[in-house]
C-alpha cells in the first residue's frame, strides 16, 4: 500500500518569510496530491491539490510542486502570516474516479512568529 | 462551515458506557468516511461508505460499527471501548466521483 513520508513535523518561520513542508510517496501508481490546513479545534480543509499531470500549481501565497520521478511533492506559502499558524497534512493516493482512501501524512506544526 | 457536521463535539465515556457518534452532510456527496486522528499520528482511515454500501474497513475493531442509513447521515457506535481509543475522531464526504474530502470538525473522544 502506499506510504507518505512528511517533514519536517514542526517548523517556525518569521512573519513575511517562506516556508516549505516536503512530502514524500511510496506508490508510483498515486497520482492526485491534496495538501489540508487543521486549525485548532477545526477538522482538515483542503488549501490546494496537484495531479500527476502536472508539475507546478499556484493560488495566490500558496504553490504546490510534484516531482513524478522521485516521487516527492511540496508546499511552498510566501509571506507568512500569522494566520498561517496551523498544522499542515499531505496525502496521495490513486483517483479512479470513484471513493478511495487517501494516505495521510503525520503533518507539520507552522508557526508563523510576529 | 465546510457543509459536514459532527455531533457531538465532546465526549466522555466510560469503558462500559455504549454511545454513538453522528455526521451529517448537506453537500449532495455520495461517498462518507470515519477517520481517527491520535496525537503525532496521520490520520486513520476507519471506514468508507459509498452510496451507502461499506467499501472499506481497515481492520478496525469491532467495537466500532458504522451505520450509513443514506448518503447523508453517517454514525459510528460506540462499545466497551478503550482508554487508547482516545482520539479525534473525523467525518468526511466526497462527491464519489473525486477523491477531494471534505472534512467535518470532530468529535473529541475521552475514553474513561
Amino acid at each position: 500500500g502506499e506510504n507518505v513520508e512528511q517533514h519536517p513535523s514542526t517548523l517556525s518561520v518569521q512573519e513575511g518569510d517562506s516556508a516549505v513542508i516536503k512530502c514524500t510517496y511510496s506508490d508510483s501508481a498515486s497520482n492526485y496530491f491534496p495538501w489540508y490546513k487543521q486549525e485548532l479545534g477545526k477538522g482538515p480543509q483542503l488549501i490546494i491539490d496537484i495531479r500527476s499531470n502536472v508539475g507546478e500549481k499556484k493560488d495566490q501565497r500558496i504553490a504546490v510542486t510534484l516531482n513524478k520521478t522521485a516521487k516527492h511533492f511540496s508546499l511552498h506559502i510566501t509571506e507568512t502570516q500569522p494566520e498561517d499558524s496551523a498544522v499542515y497534512f499531505c496525502a496521495a493516493t490513486f483517483d479512479s474516479g470513484s471513493a478511495r482512501q487517501l494516505t495521510f501524512g503525520s503533518g507539520t506544526q507552522l508557526t508563523v512568529l510576529p | 462551515e465546510t457543509g459536514v457536521t459532527q455531533t457531538p463535539r465532546h465526549l466522555v465515556m466510560g469503558m462500559t458506557n455504549k454511545k454513538s457518534l453522528k455526521c451529517e452532510q448537506h453537500l449532495g456527496h455520495n461517498a462518507m468516511y470515519w477517520y481517527k486522528q491520535s496525537a503525532k499520528k496521520p490520520l486513520e482511515l476507519m471506514f468508507v461508505y459509498n452510496f451507502k454500501e461499506q467499501t472499506e474497513n481497515n481492520s478496525v475493531p469491532s467495537r466500532f460499527s458504522p451505520e450509513c442509513p443514506n448518503s447523508s447521515h453517517l454514525f459510528l457506535h460506540l462499545h466497551t471501548l478503550q482508554p487508547e481509543d482516545s482520539a479525534l475522531y473525523l467525518c468526511a464526504s466526497s462527491p464519489g466521483t473525486t477523491n477531494i474530502q471534505y472534512f467535518g470538525a470532530g468529535t473529541r473522544l475521552s475514553v474513561l
